[in-house]
């Protein structure tokens, strides 16, 4: 059994650029959520998607953008990066709807840096 | 808003040290309260789930119980190993999609040998 895993690990990128984030899910699992955990945060849910939708979304603007692919891997995008944004992206996935919703399986992260 | 509030932000403790870890929630719909561990550049590791007051769960030396306001996080005869930010979260419902987890800061737990 997999876990979850993110690529890339660490990245660099500099204000108004764009970035993509990517997630493969624990095997099983339908569910994906990204949060953003800023240094000495706890982390704080982007959105989530369930079977390829959107299916729920945190306080992020809409620069903020997702994607799940019909294996359940999924993808993150920020546009126009702002310095703020700095901070580790973890995805997580899980059991779909109704099953232990709250019992994540976290990936170790992507930590984004905005110069 | 759903709120969770952990305390203290850090605690150093000597091994064989019993204590406790405080988290405080006002959390809307509450659906169930998780206790994750996350080690320095890693992603949070699930240990628990509470869904009533009253409730207690155990793992080797930690137990979590819940009250309507409160969840604490007991560790008993801690080692070393036991060192790592505790996470507290509340999942709420808001009666559209999935709400996502709220999370608290975290306590930073450091047992000395």
């Amino acid at each position: 059994e997999t876990g979850v895993t993110q690529s890339p690990t660490h990245l660099i990128k500099t204000r108004g650029q764009q970035v993509t984030l990517r997630c493969s899910s624990q095997s099983g699992h339908n569910t994906v959520s990204w949060y953003q955990q800023a240094l000495g945060q706890g982390p704080q849910f982007i959105f989530q998607y369930y079977r390829e939708e959107e299916n729920g979304r945190g306080n992020f603007p809409p620069r903020f953008s997702g994607l799940q692919f019909p294996n359940y891997s999924s993808e993150l995008n920020v546009n126009a990066l702002e310095l703020d944004d700095s901070a580790l992206y973890l995805c997580a996935s899980s059991l779909g709807r109704g099953a232990r919703t709250g019992e994540l399986f976290f990936g170790e992260g992507s930590r984004l840096t905005v110069l | 808003e759903d709120q969770v509030t952990q305390s203290p932000e850090a605690l150093r403790l000597q091994e064989g040290e019993s204590s406790s870890l405080n988290c405080s929630y006002t959390v809307s719909g509450l659906r169930g309260l998780f206790w994750y561990r996350q080690d320095p550049g890693k992603g949070p590791e699930f240990l628990f789930t509470l869904y009533s007051a009253g409730e207690e769960k155990e793992k080797e030396r930690l137990k979590a119980t819940l009250t309507k306001k409160e969840s604490f996080l007991h560790i008993t005869a801690p080692k070393p190993e036991d060192s790592a930010t505790y996470l507290c979260a509340g999942e709420g419902y808001s009666g559209g999609g999935a709400d996502g987890l709220t999370f608290g800061k975290g306590t930073h737990l450091i047992i000395q040998p």
